[in-house]
């Protein structure tokens, strides 16, 4: 089936730096992906919505200079979190929907983020 | 906004036997599609099953069925024959049929004992 490849699995960086996670689409075209933060023990949240060749759109309390997502081709998006603090650490899971939408969305494995 | 609530934080079973899920959610659309999906610890996201709301009769696949009521707006999700493996958080998620993006519930986690 259609395959999500997020990476890194986890990574540790310090305060104040910026770190990249990369989500791709395996063998199909995704021109929209999905963005979502995982506290703990807690549900997925939305962050924002990301379209291939279009300025990405984030939801309500999502900062967007903080969270910098890039949509540069049909297979791959960005989440670059800058200037990273403690508070940022976090699951971060990205989706992208294959075949006709009422097919679900197939989601990446996830990218725990610590900052130090 | 389209809300999703699952009021059971925590539930258990005895392996082999049934378990139900509750999940409700709050749309003014009338078309729209509803799906569980079940993270093992792994944190993998993985589809269990969907329900398109135009449909009356119920999904099921396998062991697992959901009873969907549109008027009441709930959306169960029924697991027969539990197995270790169904272990997991499970997340009802709501996505409207003009909208895109996916919306989820806070999350039931189950675990399955022997």
């Amino acid at each position: 089936g259609a395959v999500v490849s997020q990476h890194p699995s986890r990574v540790i960086c310090k305060s104040g730096t910026s770190v990249k996670i990369e989500c791709r689409s395996l063998d199909f075209q995704a021109t929209t992906m999905f963005w979502y933060r995982q506290f703990p023990k807690q549900s997925l949240m939305l962050m924002a919505t990301s379209n291939e060749g279009s300025k990405a759109t984030y939801e309500q309390g999502v900062e967007k200079d903080k969270f910098l997502i890039n949509h540069a081709s049909l297979t791959l998006s960005t989440l670059t979190v800058t200037s990273a603090h403690p508070e940022d650490s976090s699951f971060y899971i990205c989706s992208a929907r294959v075949g006709t939408v009422d097919y679900g969305y197939t989601f990446g494995s996830g990218t725990r983020l610590t900052v130090v | 906004a389209q809300t999703v609530t699952q009021s059971q934080p925590e539930m258990s079973v005895q392996e082999a036997e049934t378990v139900t899920l509750s999940c409700t959610y709050d749309t003014s659309e009338n078309n729209y599609y509803l799906f569980w999906y079940k993270q093992p610890p792994s944190r993998q996201m993985i589809l269990v099953i969907r329900q398109e709301a135009y449909k009356q009769q119920n999904a099921t696949e396998n062991r697992f069925s959901v009873n969907f009521q549109k008027a009441a707006k709930s959306f169960s999700l029924k697991i027969s024959d539990s197995q270790l493996g169904d272990t997991a958080m499970y997340f009802c998620a709501f996505m409207g049929y003009n909208n895109n993006d996916m919306r989820f519930g806070a999350g039931t986690r189950l675990t399955v004992k022997p």
